[in-house]
């Protein structure tokens, strides 16, 4: 059984920059996992911002990137806004299955 | 632009099924990854099932909480993706999302499973 690992919570000031990082506990995560990230702003649907490691939306606002990071799967985001404040998912695909890190919550 | 509707959930007694659909417009739907997940009340997102819209045999998958009671399928000429879902159980209810592709999707659908 595959689990995916995201930090529980963090936290970034307004115009800052943070990592969010995404962990598979059977391997490291490679383009191969093609991960995606989405953001859930609360009552809201979740949204896709980023699939297949790095690649955008165009409703993706720049600030947002993808990028493979010491062996997991990283959600950066540069020049935080309060907008931003949200829940992070990311999944991760592999042979049979897809699975959902457990999210994590940003405060801005 | 993608538009994507979901439909289908509604309250249903445990032990009940119910069928979701996942209609496109503006999306190519003839060669894409597919997947439904799901989100309980307060809960974290969770995959369900995946397949493929052209890749044929051997390209469903599901999450073991609901493999052997869920079926993913496609009408690839109505741009229609499906969930069957039978034997249904408490833990089943939440919000059902499909995800397209590079992840297009929709509002979600509510399903309650309840006595």
């Amino acid at each position: 059984q595959v689990v995916v690992t995201q930090e529980p919570s963090l936290t970034v000031s307004p115009g800052g920059t943070v990592t969010l990082t995404c962990g598979s506990s059977t391997e490291t995560v490679t383009s191969g996992q093609f991960a995606f990230w989405f953001q859930q702003k609360p009552g809201q649907v979740p949204r896709t911002l980023i699939y297949d490691t790095n690649n955008k939306h165009s409703w993706t606002p720049a600030r947002f990137s993808g990028s493979l990071l010491g062996g997991k799967a990283a959600l950066t985001l540069s020049g935080a806004q309060p907008e931003d404040e949200a829940v992070y998912y990311c999944l991760l695909s592999y042979s049979d299955v897809r699975v959902f890190g457990g999210g994590t919550k940003l405060t801005v | 632009e993608v538009q994507v509707v979901e439909s289908g959930g509604d309250l249903v007694k445990p032990g009940g099924s119910l069928r979701l659909s996942c209609a496109a417009s503006g999306f190519n739907f003839d060669n894409a990854w597919m997947n439904w997940v799901r989100q309980a009340p307060g809960k974290g997102l969770e995959w369900v099932a995946r397949t493929h819209s052209r890749i044929s045999g051997g390209t469903t998958a599901y999450a073991a909480p609901v493999k052997g009671r869920f079926t993913i399928s496609t009408d690839n000429s109505k741009n229609t993706l499906f969930l069957q879902m039978n034997s249904l159980q408490v833990d089943d209810t939440g919000i059902y999302y499909c995800s397209l592709g590079g992840g297009y999707g929709g509002q979600g659908t509510l399903v309650t499973v309840s006595s």
